[in-house]
């Protein structure tokens, strides 16, 4: 398997203009998460979706900020309009549930760079 | 609500040399732990976990055991090398309401100098 895919790696934007990041979950896996991770800040989780179906999205921090998952090998998130206070690392993870704590399958990870 | 404390960094040491990196917890129930290790410009990977007390998870010739009694999950290594510098994340996981819901620290950083 090749593990969680995110893309891009990179992505320099300009202030108000509306960002995409995509990632592809491990095959099989049932629940799916996007992180965002700052230095000041730590790891947040934003959003998780569980079989596609978002089930917590109350550490999304602003209504620019949506997420969706429209099949179970696809997601993004997107902000509309960017701020450069957006600009962080996006990991996606996904995992398997079921009671059984296999933990999580982090991506490389999206820099967003706003500016 | 369910967290994790662990040790500030940065952590530095010479290569070698012992690690310890202290993490403890709070859950009402009974949580399965986990070490992640991030390098430079990569995501979280999962270094080792246990699922119950006295369990011991091991990987990479890193430790930790689950001690219910002092609710802590410390990694130890005996001697560290230069390619283990990295951050480090001790996070639980617990399965209450049918999900799998992670709780992470917010990181050690460790540096091995030659």
């Amino acid at each position: 398997d090749a593990g969680v895919i995110q893309s891009p790696r990179h992505e320099v934007t300009e202030m108000g203009q509306e960002v995409t990041l995509r990632c592809k979950p491990i095959s099989g896996h049932d629940y799916l998460f996007w992180y965002r991770q700052t230095m000041m800040r730590g790891l947040e989780l934003l959003i998780y979706f569980n079989n596609n179906v978002p089930i917590d999205d109350s550490g999304m921090p602003e209504d620019r900020f949506s997420a969706k998952m429209p099949n179970a090998s696809f997601s993004t998130l997107k902000i509309q309009p960017s701020e450069p206070r957006d600009s962080a690392v996006y990991f996606c993870a996904s995992s398997l549930a079921g009671g059984i704590p296999y933990g999580y399958t982090f991506g490389s990870g999206t820099r967003l760079t706003v500016v | 609500g369910d967290s994790v404390t662990q040790m500030e960094g940065p952590v530095t040491l010479s290569e070698e040399a012992c690690l310890t990196i202290n993490c403890t917890y709070t859950a009402t129930g009974y949580p399965s732990l986990f070490w992640y290790v991030q390098y430079p410009g990569e995501g979280l990977q999962l270094l080792l976990k246990a699922t119950k007390a006295d369990d011991k998870g091991s990987n990479k010739g890193f430790e930790a055991t689950y001690r219910k009694e002092t609710t802590s999950f410390h990694l130890e290594k005996g001697s560290v090398q230069v390619s283990d510098s990295a951050v480090y994340f001790c996070a639980l996981s617990d399965t209450r309401g049918g999900y799998q819901k992670v709780t992470f620290g917010t990181g050690t950083k460790l540096q091995v100098i030659p």
